[in-house]
């Protein structure tokens, strides 16, 4: 079963603006991370933020946990045409086997 | 640069025609992951390999087998590869199992079906 819904489905920006995108889930996670997809391409880590962690950042990426509302927020500050791509948040259930529950993504596009 | 590659890129195969993805890595990860990813939708996990032991999602087909003869090799077997079997398949590594450390994904192949 799904684990992750996202939101929005896709996004339209100019560069230069911020980019928002929202994860919910459904159980317990050990953590949530964040990938992103160029189309035709793998999947690329961005960040893992624990279960017992509230923010995370790398470089212009920030990412918000809150495990009351099983939800994940992923923000990209200053967005550049080059960050256009899909966004997936992916959990990692309490007690696992290392297995990751991906979301449907976010498509982003950020326009020069 | 240690890293996951797949190859072919690129695959086309007739309907019923067995085929197999290749996936190799150099970072000496011991589990190994294959997804199945289709247009505009999430990467589903058919199977891991924890070093040796094998897991395999209840969901998974019985067309779809996988191999690992070493720690740097995976291989994806779809033995009669129906219309539907049409998408990008991804390899995936990670260092232990428990789900607490990042997966590192190779580029996919592009399986097309005749």
């Amino acid at each position: 079963s799904q684990q992750g819904e996202e939101d929005p489905q896709a996004l339209s920006i100019q560069e230069g603006e911020n980019a928002t995108m929202n994860c919910s889930y459904k159980t317990s996670i050990n953590n949530l991370q964040w990938y992103r997809q160029n189309s035709g391409r793998g999947l690329v880590h961005l960040i893992l933020i624990r279960s017992n962690e509230r923010e995370k950042h790398s470089g212009r990426l920030r990412v918000t946990l809150d495990t009351s509302k099983k939800s994940s927020s992923l923000l990209i500050t200053a967005s550049r045409a080059a960050d256009t791509a899909s966004y997936f948040c992916a959990t990692a259930s309490s007690g696992n086997t290392g297995k990751l529950i991906f979301g449907q993504g976010t498509t982003l596009q950020v326009k020069p | 640069d240690a890293m996951v590659i797949q190859n072919p890129r690129y695959q086309v195969t007739q309907f019923g025609k067995p085929v197999t993805l290749s996936c190799s890595q150099t970072l000496n990860h011991n589990v190994m992951y294959w997804y199945q990813q289709k247009s505009s939708q999430a990467p589903k996990l058919l199977f891991h390999y924890y070093d040796k032991d094998f897991n395999n999602e209840a969901d998974t087909p019985d067309n779809f087998q996988s191999r690992r003869p070493n720690t740097s090799f995976c291989f994806l077997d779809i033995r009669s590869p129906g219309l539907g079997d049409a998408a990008m398949y991804l390899c995936a590594t990670s260092r232990g199992g428990t789900g607490t450390q990042p997966q590192h994904f190779g580029d996919g192949t592009r399986l097309s079906i005749l």
